[in-house]
């Protein structure tokens, strides 16, 4: 069966350093990977987009990897501060198309919540 | 506008209530989706709509209904919920492969 994986439920980095969250999958061919960020009570809101035949993207201060080989994925916040302080959701499109080829839904990991120190 | 509404933030209906949620985009988009998500778990997908034509139902109850009206608007309508379907649901449109997540409606089932 198809799994997305993040692999720490919690992590608490001291501000200035970088965090880095991942997020592995199994039974999956992504044309691409997304994360998002989701404060309490709130929607999920993308940050970021890869695609299968990028290995990084960079936005500010978050970097994302992309192995296909490994089936994983790396997010990183660098110089972290106390408002990066949320929970970091990976999500895939599902393998497949809707009635009519319509658009597809996505899958999310368990997401990390990630607690930065000031 | 870049923004996804969902009304209410937050509804209490007891088991035999109906009730509707709305959702609201002025994006443009022509895909819109409903997830649940309870608390400390991800979002899950229950319906997809694309060109205002439901495409995926992900095997939700019929308490559940979905509809949209046209391609702005998108509505959930709930009969004869139970307490397991409070919940945080999540409205969210997409052009393209980012979607786009309202604040979400808080219910609660008595």
């Amino acid at each position: 069966s198809q799994k997305i994986e993040q692999n720490s439920e919690a992590l608490n980095i001291q501000e200035g350093k970088t965090a880095t969250l991942t997020c592995n999958y199994t039974n999956y061919s992504p044309a691409y990977l997304q994360w998002y960020r989701q404060d309490p009570g709130r929607g999920p809101v993308f940050l970021l987009l890869i695609r299968e035949n990028e290995k990084e993207k960079r936005k500010e201060r978050l970097k994302v990897t992309f192995d296909t080989t490994l089936k994983q994925s790396l997010f990183h916040i660098t110089a972290s501060q106390p408002a990066d302080s949320a929970t970091y959701l990976c999500a895939l499109r599902e393998n497949r198309r809707g009635v009519g080829g319509g658009a597809d839904g996505l899958t999310f990991g368990k997401g990390t919540h990630l607690i930065i120190q000031p | 506008d870049t923004e996804v509404t969902q009304t209410p933030k937050h509804l209490v209906m007891g088991m035999t209530n109906k009730k509707s949620l709305k959702c609201e985009q002025h994006m443009g988009h022509r895909a819109m989706y409903w997830y649940k998500q309870k608390a400390k778990k991800p979002p899950e997908l229950m319906f997809v709509y694309s060109y205002e034509k439901l495409s995926i139902n992900e095997s939700v109850p019929s308490r559940f209904s979905p509809e949209c009206p046209n391609s702005s608007l998108l509505n959930l309508h709930l009969h004869a919920l139970q307490p397991e379907d409070s919940a945080l649901y999540l409205c969210a449109s997409s052009q393209g492969e980012t979607q786009y997540f309202g604040p979400g409606t808080r219910l609660l089932v008595l």
